[in-house]
């Protein structure tokens, strides 16, 4: 079983649609959270960080859930340059940050 | 030093040579990693040093693969006898670690190789 696990996708959604993303993690002792953002060919740029409230930036809300081990995405209202992959990450015990596959999103005018 | 720097941006090798990799981390960060990012997967974890000392390797770090970081500044890292399943693009990060947090996850562009 992988440690991060995401739903590859991908997800076409129209302009100004919602849209989710989950992410499950295997260690339970794991303390934090990411979510970033890759472009084709592109490095990984974080897009936020995942706090146990909740935390949420313009349109876009992360929630983590630890009893159920999953973290989520939300983005409101998408617009056609959200369409990335976005890449669920878990910060090892060690430090290392653990990617999932990715999500891929497609936002169609 | 605005960024981790990575060359060559691209590098195209026929199966069985060596390749060298560099990484220019943010200055003043202590720590930094090697990723391996294939196509339609997350990057996957490679090594990390902080400062000069190698800390751990991932069992995707084969026999052919050699990380350094002899100053503590940048890294290299080698691909002896290149195989086509080494075909990938490698991530550089870097990120400065105190007793108490560890901050500021930073990627270079990467250095797709291709090995023909």
């Amino acid at each position: 079983r992988k440690e991060v696990e995401q739903d590859p996708g991908p997800f076409n959604v129209p302009e100004g649609a919602t849209v989710a993303f989950n992410c499950t993690y295997s260690n339970s002792a794991s303390q934090s959270f990411f979510w970033y953002r890759q472009d084709c060919r592109k490095e990984p740029k974080l897009l936020m960080s995942v706090y146990s409230s909740g935390n949420e930036d313009g349109r876009f809300t992360a929630q983590l859930n630890r009893a159920s081990q999953y973290i989520s995405l939300l983005i409101r209202d998408s617009k056609l340059s959200d369409s990335a992959t976005y890449l669920c990450v878990v910060i090892s015990n060690t430090g290392k940050l653990i990617f999932g596959q990715g999500t891929t999103l497609q936002v169609k005018p | 030093d605005t960024g981790v720097s990575q060359d060559p941006r691209h590098k195209i090798t026929k199966r069985g040579q060596n390749v060298t990799f560099r990484c220019d981390p943010i200055s003043e960060h202590n720590r930094l990693y090697w990723y391996r990012q294939t196509l339609g997967q997350g990057p996957e974890f490679l090594t990390y040093f902080q400062n000069e000392a190698q800390l751990e390797k991932s069992r995707l770090l084969s026999d052919r693969f050699s990380a350094e970081r002899p100053k503590g500044s940048f890294s290299t890292l080698e691909i002896q006898r290149t195989e086509q399943g080494d075909s990938a693009m490698y991530l550089c990060a870097s990120s400065l670690v105190s007793r108490t947090a560890i901050d500021g996850y930073t990627f270079g562009s990467g250095t797709r190789l291709t090995v023909v």
